[in-house]
């Protein structure tokens, strides 16, 4: 089965300062990889994904993602931390399986991590 | 262009009832998938529906059910709710089916059910 972990559970930076948080995965053939934030109370906001190609990935809000087959990670960066970047981020990937009604599949994510940004 | 539509946003049931959510997903999207989000057990998939048909199904016990209508909306009913149910129940929908991993899930902002 597919899987990603996310080994810290809090991240602190400093606004202006470059944050990491750091995502590594298991999986079986491609991955298809996703970041994914969420702010109190709200839904899931997508922030940029991983299906092949470039290994440097750019998404939403000034956020990127490194992809590195070697290591099996997917860390989404950012060079300067905004205290609005405060939140909780999840990194997932998506499980493609057959079933007898087709083919199916599914998000697997990780616990996540809290970012705090202070002033 | 409105995105992923649940309702009701907060509900509040007592043991033993049943309740039923609702999902719109963004216009032309055909997929709609469920995720329960609780603080101990994170987030975990409940159900994937691609042209009406279940296509997936996570580890849950029968009485989580759900459905998917002609017009690509979604309802998830949970049967005989027992206090571990509370939790933040959440829909994606995406443009494409399973067979196009490439496109990727909007999330609504979710349902917060408390069971009391």
């Amino acid at each position: 089965a597919q899987s990603v972990a996310q080994p810290e559970d809090q991240v602190n930076v400093a606004e202006g300062n470059p944050l990491t948080v750091k995502c590594t995965y298991s999986v079986s053939g491609n991955p298809y990889l996703f970041w994914y934030v969420q702010y109190p109370n709200r839904g899931l906001q997508f922030l940029l994904k991983y299906i092949t190609g470039d290994n440097l990935v750019k998404g939403s809000y000034g956020f990127e993602a490194e992809f590195n087959k070697s290591q099996t990670s997917f860390h989404l960066k950012k060079p300067s931390a905004l205290v609005s970047d405060s939140a909780l981020y999840f990194c997932a990937v998506r499980d493609i399986m057959q079933r007898n009604t087709g083919t199916a599949s599914k998000l697997t994510f990780g616990t996540g991590t809290r970012l705090q940004v202070t002033l | 262009k409105a995105g992923v539509t649940q309702t009701p946003r907060y509900l509040i049931k007592t043991r033993g009832q049943q309740v039923t959510l609702s999902c719109s997903p963004i216009s032309g999207h055909r997929s709609v998938s469920w995720y329960q989000q609780t603080p101990g057990q994170g987030l975990q998939f409940l159900f994937e529906y691609f042209s009406e048909t279940q296509r997936n199904k996570g580890n849950f016990p029968g009485r989580f059910s759900g459905r998917q209508f002609s017009n690509s909306r979604s309802e998830m009913n949970v049967s005989t709710l027992e206090l571990g149910d509370s939790a933040l129940y959440l829909c994606a929908s995406s443009f494409r089916g399973p067979t196009a991993p490439n496109y990727g899930y909007t999330f609504g902002s979710g349902t917060r059910l408390t069971v009391v």
